[in-house]
């Protein structure tokens, strides 16, 4: 069966710091990868996709930015953070059939002070 | 652009009743549906995915309709349980991602 691991479960950090949270995806290949975002008291915002090595698709400008650099591997970085940059992030993955459901991760909440 | 909408956006209920939670939204172009439910600070899990083609769904004491020529979905949750407490998040597929609504919070009282 397929499983969805991200880490860390919980991050602080201070303005200004970088970022890096990582996601892998077992027992499957060629999944499209996603990373979102979820602010207090808003929906899910989709950051970036990316439906192969290297092959990285941005959804909103920010200060974040994505990398894959393995089948089944996606990382989401910053160079500094900003306060704004504060919420929960999940990654999500879902075969490359577009009518698959999406199954995510258990999130990372991070907060900037 | 897609727009998802969830209500009510909260519910208490007591324990052993039969509810209903609603999500609309505005582009019917769909190809399916996805039903999730979040625990507080938790990921998704997905319950109910209807296709297109579908009119229902069902899981155990879930079942989710969907009628996409007026926008609407409906998870309907029989016998609550307290372990049913929880945000539910509708969504439908975009180009590359998924639409959210923002969510029914539910809370069933023993």
């Amino acid at each position: 069966s397929q499983t969805i691991h991200q880490w860390p479960a919980t991050l602080v950090q201070p303005v200004g710091s970088p970022l890096s949270l990582e996601c892998t995806v077992e027992g499957t290949s060629n999944p499209n990868l996603y990373w979102y975002r979820q602010a207090a008291g808003r929906g899910l915002q989709l950051l970036f996709y990316s439906v192969g090595i290297g092959q990285i698709s941005s959804e909103v400008p920010q200060n974040l930015s994505a990398s894959r650099p393995q089948d089944r591997q996606f990382i989401l970085s910053s160079k500094k953070l900003l306060l704004s940059d504060s919420g929960f992030y999940l990654c999500a993955w879902s075969p490359w059939a577009g009518d698959q459901p999406q199954h995510f991760g258990d999130g990372t909440r991070l907060s900037i002070l | 652009k897609q727009e998802v909408t969830q209500i009510p956006a909260a519910l208490s209920v007591p324990e052993g009743e039969n509810l209903v939670l609603n999500c609309s939204f505005t582009d019917s172009a769909i190809y399916n549906l996805q039903w999730f439910r979040q625990d507080p600070g938790k990921g998704l899990t997905s319950l109910l995915l209807i296709q297109s083609s579908q009119r229902e769904q069902t899981s155990g004491r879930l079942n989710a309709s969907l009628d996409k020529s007026s926008g609407r979905s409906t998870l309907y949750i029989a016998a609550s349980q307290p372990g049913d407490s929880a945000t539910y998040l509708c969504a439908v597929p975009g180009a590359n991602n998924l639409f959210f609504g923002t969510g029914t919070r539910l809370t069933v009282i023993p």
